[in-house]
């Protein structure tokens, strides 16, 4: 089946620095990829769907100077919190589609971001 | 704006049926989704439902009602295993999904 693959698993940044997640499609090509936010025992939240070759679309509230993606491959996207604060510690997980047509999403393993 | 509702706690012993409701108010729809999630998991998939009715699966089935904005998991002979959160999201466009509040799902022995 397709594989989403995220990196890291789990990072710890002292507040003011930046952090960089990846997600990677590992068998499939993929235009389009979510980007999801999700606080202990809350939901999923939408942040910003990655485009390949142009701008991401960010959710309302989202801050595209703070949380900046880039989708520079069909098979990469990356997350980079910038300047983190505490408040930004969550469990950030992407998620991409084999094809558009295609109804399952497929989740990348998730990156818990602790800012101290 | 945009809203999904779901119970928040369920409770049923191994080998039970239980349902889990998700009701919603969206912009947009094009479908409505399952998905499954253990503690520090990813969620995966479990079912989509674009038209009215049910759709099985194994020992999920799943259920839309688009003129009640109504949709439920039905999952059979529940096991251990089946102890997860579970979340219904409504497909707004382009495949992005806003997701349910979750259903934490105890299963007892």
């Amino acid at each position: 089946g397709a594989v989403v693959s995220q990196h890291p698993s789990r990072v710890i940044c002292k507040s003011g620095t930046s952090v960089k997640i990846e997600c990677r499609s590992l068998d499939f090509q993929a235009t389009t990829m979510f980007w999801y936010r999700q606080f202990p025992k809350q939901s999923l939240m939408l942040m910003a769907t990655s485009n390949e070759g142009s701008k991401a679309t960010y959710e309302q509230g989202v801050e595209k100077d703070k949380f900046l993606i880039n989708h520079a491959s069909l098979t990469l996207s990356t997350l980079t919190v910038t300047s983190a604060h505490p408040e930004d510690s969550s469990f950030y997980i992407c998620s991409a589609n084999r094809r558009e047509v295609d109804t399952e999403a497929f989740f990348g393993q998730g990156t818990r971001l602790t800012v101290v | 704006g945009q809203s999904l509702e779901q119970p928040s706690e369920v409770t049923a012993v191994e080998g039970a049926i239980v349902q889990i409701n998700c009701t919603y108010q969206t912009s947009g729809f094009y479908g409505l989704s399952w998905y499954q999630q253990h503690d520090g998991g990813a969620p995966t998939f479990l079912s989509y439902n674009a038209l009215d009715g049910l759709e099985e699966t194994g020992r999920f089935s799943s259920f839309l009602s688009r003129s009640d904005s109504y949709g439920y998991l039905l999952l059979q002979e529940l096991q251990m295993k089946d102890s997860a959160s579970y979340f219904c999201a409504v497909d707004t466009g382009r495949r992005a999904l806003t997701f349910g509040s979750g259903t934490r799902l105890q299963v007892q022995p």
